[in-house]
């Protein structure tokens, strides 16, 4: 089955900075992958979708790439602030399933001021 | 503002007990999802819907079982409570694409005690 491998470890940027996060596949080849912002006790909010004909996607202060030869997704935010503290999801559809996906552990952000 | 409203915010119930987590949509979603979350396993599938009365186990579907009789609502049920099903329970919902990202609810913190 699929595995998907985020760093747990939280991340401490300074405000202003750009954040990026890693979010790496193996064994398999998905049709997309899937962002995702939490906040503590809050269901995840979806932020981005990037299919793997594409190579980057842009949304405001974020950008996503996908490199299906690494079977790897970057999510950057730029222009870092104090607000976009929160855990970071990515997601990927099961193999053969396109309709549901599985979630990585997730990644802690912490834009210090 | 499209929804996903999980019944209850937090629940206590005691061993045995036969517990139902209710959750409603109003976006006309064909798929709805049932996820646990805990930390350091992060979000776990336990059931999915596609239509109304079919289902499909995720990965961790011992224990529970789903209802769907109308579109827009979704029930899990915990046929006799443990404590190891202590937990947060999320609800989400998506169009029958599954391209465009999940709306979940904000959860249900649940204690068995």
């Amino acid at each position: 089955s699929q595995k998907i491998e985020q760093n747990s470890e939280a991340l401490n940027i300074q405000e202003g900075k750009t954040a990026t996060l890693t979010c790496n596949y193996t064994n398999y080849s998905p049709a997309y992958l899937q962002w995702y912002r939490q906040d503590p006790g809050r269901g995840p909010v979806f932020l981005l979708l990037i299919r793997e004909n594409e190579k980057e996607k842009r949304k405001e202060r974020l950008k996503v790439t996908f490199d299906t030869t690494l079977k790897q997704s970057l999510f950057h935010i730029t222009a870092s602030q104090p607000a976009d503290s929160a855990t970071y999801l990515c997601a990927l559809p099961y193999s053969g399933g396109y309709q549901k996906v599985t979630f990585g552990i997730g990644t802690k952000l912490q834009v210090i001021p | 503002d499209v929804k996903v409203t999980q019944s209850s915010r937090y629940l206590v119930k005691r061993t045995g007990e036969k517990v139902f987590l209710e959750c409603v949509q109003d976006m006309d979603h064909e798929n709805m999802f049932w996820y646990r979350q805990d930390p350091g396993l992060g979000l776990r599938l336990i059931y999915f819907s596609y239509d109304v009365k079919m289902k499909e186990k995720g990965d961790i579907p011992e224990g529970y079982s789903v209802s769907r009789e109308k579109k827009e609502r979704f029930s899990l049920i915990l046929e006799s409570a443990s404590t190891n099903q202590t937990s947060m329970y999320l609800c989400a919902s998506s169009s029958l694409s599954g391209g465009y990202g999940y709306t979940f609810g904000s959860g249900t913190r649940l204690t068995v005690v």
